[in-house]
């Protein structure tokens, strides 16, 4: 069974602390995504890579960074944690090109910053 | 930026009655998707609608998509408890490069047994 896998389910960290949530997909999926999500607000685009070491920023890149070395592995990490930072975040990959089917989703990390 | 919109924010329907979820949105399309979210978990993928297409059906779910309202709409027919979730749309915008997705903000979907 193909999936994304988070490597956390919940997490809890200080503020202040880096954080580093890892994604990992077995579907040799080139692009790769980072979302958050909050009440009200749905989700948001943190991060994505199209490539290895290849990366775009999103809506809200701000506080956060990501590393793709390796194509099965997109991480995000949080430079300096702060507590607005707390929410769920989810992984997705997906393969390249218009209307291929849909993204898969990681079950999601729920983070929360104290 | 949120791109589609859903309507209604909740939705609380009887078992084996139909339950419609809407969706606009605001730019160009390539294709407009569905995608489901279970308290707590991450979302998985219904449908996908292309630009060209007016109509699409997998098993109980009918997608309709009219791109000069800008509007696509979700029919669960003879709804089921085990359909209650979060129900997302996603386009994909043209004129991009990397063919992101861009989300609403969802329908909550009870169905009482």
């Amino acid at each position: 069974d193909v999936k994304v896998t988070q490597s956390s389910r919940y997490l809890v960290k200080r503020t202040g602390e880096k954080v580093f949530l890892e994604c990992v997909q077995d579907m040799d999926h080139e692009n790769m995504f980072w979302y958050r999500q909050d009440p009200g607000l749905g989700l948001r685009l943190i991060y994505f890579s199209y490539d290895v070491k290849m990366k775009e920023k999103g809506d809200i890149p701000e506080g956060y960074s990501v590393s793709r070395e390796k194509k099965e592995r997109f991480s995000l990490i949080l430079e300096s944690a702060s507590t607005n930072q707390t929410s769920m975040y989810l992984c997705a990959s997906s393969y390249p090109g218009t209307g291929r089917p849909g993204y898969t989703f990681g079950s999601g990390t729920r983070l929360t910053v104290v | 930026s949120q791109q589609g919109e859903e309507d209604p924010q909740a939705l609380s329907i009887q078992e084996g009655e139909n339950a419609t979820m809407n969706c606009s949105y605001k730019t160009s399309i390539n294709n407009l998707q569905w995608y489901r979210q279970n308290s707590g978990r991450g979302l998985v993928h219904l449908i996908l609608i292309r630009s060209n297409e007016r109509e699409k059906h997998s098993g109980r779910l009918r997608v309709t998509l009219d791109t000069s309202k800008k509007s696509s709409s979700l029919l669960i027919t003879a709804s089921r408890a085990a359909d209650t979730a979060s129900y997302f749309c996603a386009t994909e915008n043209s004129g991009g490069s990397n063919y992101k997705l861009t989300f609403g903000k969802g329908t909550l979907l009870t169905v009482n047994p």
